[in-house]
């Protein structure tokens, strides 16, 4: 069965240091889509960043980028250069298939708690 | 571009009466998904909708769980008669027809309080 694991319920970084979210998965479907959304506390949930499974590069998309490690099955978060704004639930996501029609599935989210 | 907008954002209700959540999509996004989270747990899956047709709705509990999407617009969710396990946040999402790369776009979400 698709399974998506976040094994860290909270996490404290300091402003302006980096920080890694930790998602493993697990899936038998050879392609696949791999998100990270954020939730502040406002509710919203804020798309990310991008990983296909076949994607040859790890995704970036500005201090976001994406570890991904295909054979570990790992996808991890990371965030550089911290900002207080960046405090917020950070949810890890697998879509199976590869057209946009597919379901989703959730990680239990990590907390992210950024000090001044 | 407005975002995927979820009415109400908060809804407290007793056990047994009737709650209707409303989603309106982003415009042209033929794609809709109902998403639930209880407290303390992951987001679930609900259903999926192509325009007006209910493409899997694997993830919908019960019968007490209705959705609609009339025209292939806006979407609407009722529960009847609601449980006390009905508690939680329902996030709408929706999606470009066609992109492989099935980035979905998510609401506030409505949070729900059976009492």
């Amino acid at each position: 069965a698709q399974k998506i694991t976040q094994t860290q319920p909270g996490m404290f970084v300091q402003e302006k240091e980096a920080v890694t979210l930790d998602c493993t998965y697990d899936t038998s479907d050879p392609s696949y889509g791999l998100f990270w959304y954020k939730q502040p506390s406002s509710g919203e949930m804020i798309f990310l960043i991008y990983q296909g499974s076949y994607d040859q590069q790890n995704a970036t998309e500005g201090r976001y980028s994406l570890n991904f490690q295909k054979a570990r099955k790992s996808a991890n978060l990371v965030i550089s250069a911290s900002q207080l704004g960046d405090s917020a639930m950070y949810f890890c996501a697998m879509r199976e298939g590869t057209t946009g029609g597919f379901k989703t599935i959730f990680g239990a989210g990590t907390r992210l708690f950024v000090k001044a | 571009e407005a975002g995927v907008t979820q009415f109400p954002s908060h809804s407290v209700i007793e056990k047994g009466q009737t709650v209707t959540l409303r989603c309106d999509p982003i415009s042209g996004h033929d794609n809709l998904y109902w998403y639930r989270r209880v407290m303390g747990k992951e987001i679930k899956f609900l259903l999926h909708f192509v325009k007006e047709s209910k493409q899997d709705e694997s993830g919908m509990p019960n019968n007490r769980f209705l959705a609609e999407r009339t025209g292939g617009t806006y979407s609407t969710l009722k529960v009847q008669p609601a449980e006390l396990e009905d508690s939680g946040v329902y996030f709408c999402a929706s999606s470009h027809a066609g992109t492989t790369l099935g980035i979905q776009y998510f609401g506030a979400g409505t949070r729900l309080s059976v009492l």
